[in-house]
Formats: C-alpha cells, structure tokens, sequence
C-alpha cells in the first residue's frame, strides 16, 4: 500500500460546527504532516508528528487541532473556523530522518473545506 | 532561511514538444534535496523528480530530467515529448538535509498543454 487516504474528500461546516477531517496511511511512515493549500498558492505547513508526537506546529490558530492517535492516523479537529480557513487541507507522510530516504513526502488527495 | 523562487507563474508548450521549468533556490547549507512535485486539477501533490545535492550528476524519470546547478542555485526540469497529462502546476521545493521536517515549496508554476 503506497498511498495516503484522506476523508471526507469535501466538507462545508458552518463557523460554529465542530467536524474532522481524517488521513491514514499504511506505508510504516513514522512522520506525518497538515499542509493548508490555498488556490494557486503552495501548500503550507501547519502541523508535523515524528513517532506520534507533535514536532512542528507552524503558529496554527487554535481552532486547529492535531491528534495522532497512532503511527497510521493523523486527525484535524476543526472548531469555530473563520470563512478564511476554507482551502484545500493536505494530509503527508515520510519516513524519518533516522531512517533512509527520510526525505520524500507522500500525500493524500486532500479535504476540501468550505467554512460558511 | 532557505527561499526557493519559481519565476514562471504560467507557461504552454505544444504536445509532444520539450519544455523546461525554472527554479533557484537560496541556501547556505551544502547538502540538501530537491524535488519537483506535480499538481494536477485532481489535486493530489504527485513526486515528479527528486536530486541530492551531493550528487553531481542529473536526475532522471522517464521524460522527466532536471538540470542541476549547485553553484548557481538552480534547478530546472524538462519535461520531454509533453503530453496531455502533464497539464499541471508544478511545484519545486527544497529540504534540508538537517532538519527534514520542514520542506519549502516556491509559488508554482501552470503548465498547459496544447493539443
């Protein structure tokens, strides 16, 4: 299995909802990464887990919350989002640094989120 | 800070014709990677071309191959008999070698296709 499942494909919450968007991937990766993807722009790091844990958190505004529950889940729990958050959100995934070719990023084919 | 820098917003290039991408990139670090990755309108990032930057010699990937300038920072791909399917933004990116949780991406580059 080489790919990074992302659900749901679309989502459109309202600024009060509290939704998730999920990412699995079952290729042993032990980092796992949260892009934001604006149109026409480059993707943008928010969040990154080495070994299940938090290493990189970009300054997300706290309406944005990781969880790695294990070494094949990746979650983002969304909570009173602003209109502005709607974008393409990027689930990845990579080996570590410790290990060879820590260096190239698999990624899902996204969640589009629409915040009303 | 590393930068990376896509100076071509847009281009077209005719089916079955060779176009290359521009990309430099600024660092004071000597070893590091480089990719390009590929965006199609399906939207999933897709792993075109990747180069070590200890290795001298250019990668390659079928019609795909860059041509990498270590002293002048720059790395370009060329994407041979182009086809429908390459229709695409394509994204160059830098990561460090050091700290490998961080990958910089510059702002892309549309590729059309014209049939």
């Amino acid at each position: 299995d080489t790919e990074v499942t992302q659900t749901p494909k679309h989502l459109v919450m309202g600024m009060t909802n509290k939704k998730s968007l999920k990412c699995e991937q079952h290729m042993g990766h032990r980092a796992m990464y949260w892009y934001k993807q604006k149109a026409k722009k480059p993707p943008e790091l928010m969040f990154v887990y080495s070994y299940e844990k938090l290493s990189i958190n970009e300054s997300v505004p706290s309406r944005f919350s990781p969880e790695c529950p294990n070494s094949s889940l990746l979650n983002l729990h969304l909570h009173a989002l602003q209109p502005e958050d709607s974008a393409l959100y990027l689930c990845a995934s990579s080996q570590s640094r410790a290990e060879t070719g820590a260096n190239v990023l698999t990624f899902g084919a996204g969640s589009r989120l629409t915040v009303l | 800070a590393q930068t990376v820098t896509q100076s071509q917003p847009e281009m077209s290039v005719q089916e079955a014709e060779t176009v290359t991408l521009s990309c430099t990139y600024d660092t004071s670090e000597s070893d590091y990677y480089l990719f390009w990755y590929k965006q199609p309108p399906s939207r999933q990032m897709i792993l075109v071309i990747r180069q070590e930057a200890y290795k001298q010699q250019n990668a390659t990937e079928n019609r795909f191959s860059v041509n990498f300038q270590k002293a002048a920072k720059s790395f370009s791909l060329k994407i041979s008999d182009s086809q429908l399917g390459d229709a695409a933004m394509y994204f160059c990116a830098y990561r460090s070698l050091y700290r490998d949780d961080k990958i910089i991406f510059g702002k892309g580059t549309r590729l059309h296709i014209l049939p």
